[in-house]
């Protein structure tokens, strides 16, 4: 399978906790997206980056949220201090500068916090 | 973010017959607005796009009509079937894409057999 894959796929953890997810775009795609989707609703933007830098950061991304891509492949999304508010299902997309907006989605983690 | 409108936020359609969803944007930079399925538990597969400059695209069963001057677009679902049933959602991106995609609230397409 060479889509964007996504690690986990599901993760339960307690308030306060720290969790980081993973994503894996598709091969020679340098652009990479993170969105977050509550239920009933559409994703939301978090951040971007082209190659390993971080371009866009949303207004949602709060002080507990940290994303790299330190090699310009694979990334990370980290919560820190995890609050209930943060249960919803993260999204990873990646496309190819220039192709105009093309995003390829993963299957998503799905985070609860209890 | 700029918003994107879409309605309705459920349908009922039986099959065999047309699925017509519509959005409608503010943001004049938009430039590219994709249409994705969503089934439950999974992330959003592209299904089809367009770019302002041509009023409609087709591939298959699925059609993209687009309104410039309204700000207007829609999708149509042609010979709806049950494996059909999910939910769809609009979005619109601008330019270099910097941004990410600003998507609609979807709709729930169920498909009776």
């Amino acid at each position: 399978d060479t889509g964007v894959s996504q690690d986990p796929r599901h993760k339960i953890t307690k308030r306060g906790q720290n969790v980081t997810f993973r994503c894996d775009p598709i091969s020679e795609h340098n652009r990479l997206y993170w969105y977050r989707q509550t239920l009933g609703q559409g994703p939301e933007f978090l951040t971007y980056f082209q190659n390993e830098a971080q371009l866009e950061k949303s207004r949602l991304l709060s002080d507990r949220f940290s994303a790299e891509r330190p090699k310009g492949s694979f990334s990370t999304l980290e919560i820190q201090r995890t609050e209930q508010g943060d249960s919803a299902m993260y999204l990873c997309a990646s496309s190819i500068a220039g192709a105009g907006g093309t995003q390829y989605f993963g299957p998503g983690t799905r985070l609860l916090v209890l | 973010q700029q918003q994107v409108k879409q309605s309705p936020q459920s349908l009922i359609v039986q099959k065999g017959g047309i699925s017509i969803i519509n959005c409608a944007y503010e943001n004049t930079a938009f430039d590219y607005f994709p249409w994705y399925q969503q089934f439950p538990g999974k992330g959003p597969a592209l299904l089809i796009a367009i770019r302002p400059d041509v009023s409609e695209k087709k591939e298959g069963r699925f059609t993209i009509s687009f309104n410039k001057s309204a700000k207007q677009f829609s999708l149509h679902i042609m010979d709806s079937q049950p494996g059909d049933s999910a939910t769809y959602f609009c979005a619109a991106i601008s330019g270099g894409g910097a941004d990410g995609l600003t998507f609609g609230k979807g709709t729930h397409l169920i498909i009776q057999p």
